[in-house]
């Protein structure tokens, strides 16, 4: 069954440094997604993206993110200055268009933790 | 605001028996839900989904019900296996979005032998 993949599984970042976090969805998805989840809590939206462009951003992603489609395989998340806070689980996820609905399928994720 | 919330955040159930987690939403026009399961050190996998049209769905062993009039969704799990084991959250998705999922807190299922 294809999936989401994501790459790294953990990144360890110094605080004020930039990191970017890639993503593989699936092959014959259109729309793709970030969403973070802080531990222990819920998963929250960060940004969604299609035909190459963000069609909605959350109040969490700010100017230090940004998001990348360089090829027609891979998603990326760019943080360029990242702080404490930003210590998270990031998931990436994708969707197929099937009349404007259907499942988002998750990633793994990327273990961020800032020191 | 938008928001999802779950009345419960942990369950047990012996092995066996069926299992419900419930979930309130508070976006009466959101049109879409999904329920995922998360296991520890694994994202987000989805479960069943139903739109705002149904009032319900049946998957393999799970079943989803929707009840507009109160906002409330629950997910039933029947003959829960020691796989079942996992954190749910249920997700809807708000209209005016483009395809955001709004999350809740979250349930941890543990199932007993």
């Amino acid at each position: 069954e294809p999936e989401v993949t994501q790459t790294p599984s953990h990144q360890v970042t110094q605080m004020g440094q930039e990191v970017i976090l890639r993503c593989v969805p699936i092959s014959n998805h259109l729309y793709f997604y970030w969403y973070r989840q802080i531990l222990g809590q819920k998963v929250e939206f960060l940004v969604s993206f299609y035909n190459n462009e963000i069609s909605e951003k959350s109040e969490i992603f700010d100017d230090q993110f940004s998001v990348e489609r360089p090829d027609g395989s891979n998603f990326t998340l760019k943080i360029r200055s990242t702080k404490l806070e930003d210590s998270a689980m990031y998931f990436c996820a994708s969707r197929a268009q099937t009349g404007g609905e259907g499942p988002q399928h998750f990633g793994d994720g990327t273990r961020l933790s800032i020191l | 605001g938008e928001s999802v919330g779950l009345h419960l955040p942990t369950l047990s159930v012996q092995e066996g028996d069926n299992s419900i987690i419930n979930c309130a939403y508070s976006n009466s026009a959101s049109d879409y839900f999904i329920w995922y399961k998360q296991e520890s050190g694994k994202g987000p996998q989805f479960i069943i989904d139903i739109r705002s049209n149904m009032d319900k769905r049946q998957g393999q062993r799970v079943t989803v019900l929707l009840n507009k009039t109160v906002k409330h969704l629950s997910l039933q799990i029947a003959a829960t296996q020691p796989g079942d084991s996992a954190v749910y959250f249920c997700a809807e998705n708000p209209p005016q979005g483009a395809q955001k999922l709004v999350f809740g807190q979250g349930t941890r299922l543990t199932i007993n032998p």
